[in-house]
């Protein structure tokens, strides 16, 4: 049963903070996303990478950044939050193109 | 760029009712389609794929490249069908791009 992991269920962090969400999968996936949900806006792709070392901009980069060092691990960074980063964060994880894939169970960031 | 829209943000039937829930892409090659669902406090999971051609939960979806549609649809609905219902589109890429979603609220 594939299993994708994230560290907080929920998290509080003022503006300004530096903010680390962390993702981790145990089916050796090559691939690794993560979308923001938003009510009316669905969700929206920040980053997604294909290898280790490797990213590439979704539809919503600006104010994130990603590191993937390890294959089993994602990381979105916020750098400096925002009031308008609050939001669920969901990370998933697939095998490769055009396949399933497999979804954390969200992070509810609020930004204060 | 890849493009799903989901013209309805709620859809409220009654039990029993058929269910139709519109998804439109917008892609120049062949995209593989899916339907994903989020149900209360539980996490996003595929429903069904274009690819399988399955019937899930007595869901079904048919692909319509002349209309490029993907609709959901189901005879009769059940109150456990309640929940949040998302098209996606993957293009070939690695990318999956989402649709803004479809609130299926079955009224008992």
């Amino acid at each position: 049963d594939v299993k994708v992991t994230q560290s907080s269920r929920y998290l509080v962090k003022r503006t300004g903070e530096k903010v680390f969400l962390e993702c981790v999968q145990d089916m050796d996936h090559e691939n690794m996303f993560w979308y923001r949900q938003d009510p009316g806006l669905g969700l929206r792709l920040i980053y997604f990478s294909y290898d280790v070392k490797m990213k590439e901009k979704g539809d919503i980069p600006e104010g994130y950044s990603v590191s993937r060092e390890k294959k089993e691990r994602f990381s979105l960074i916020l750098e400096s939050a925002s009031t308008n980063q609050t939001s669920m964060y969901l990370c998933a994880s697939s095998t490769g193109p055009n396949t399933e894939a497999f979804f954390g169970q969200g992070t509810r960031l609020t930004v204060v | 760029a890849q493009r799903v829209t989901q013209p309805e943000k709620l859809l409220s039937v009654f039990k029993g009712a058929p269910v139709e829930l519109k998804c439109n892409y917008s892609y120049s090659g062949s995209p593989e389609l899916f339907w994903y669902v989020q149900y209360s406090r539980q996490r996003l999971q595929l429903l069904l794929r274009h690819i399988s051609r399955e019937s899930i939960k007595g869901f079904t979806a048919d692909l319509n490249k002349g209309e490029t549609s993907f609709h959901l649809k189901k005879p009769f609905a059940q109150e456990e069908d309640s929940a949040m219902y998302y098209c996606a589109s993957s293009g070939g890429y690695q990318k999956v791009t989402f649709g803004t979603g479809t609130k299926l609220q079955v009224i008992p």
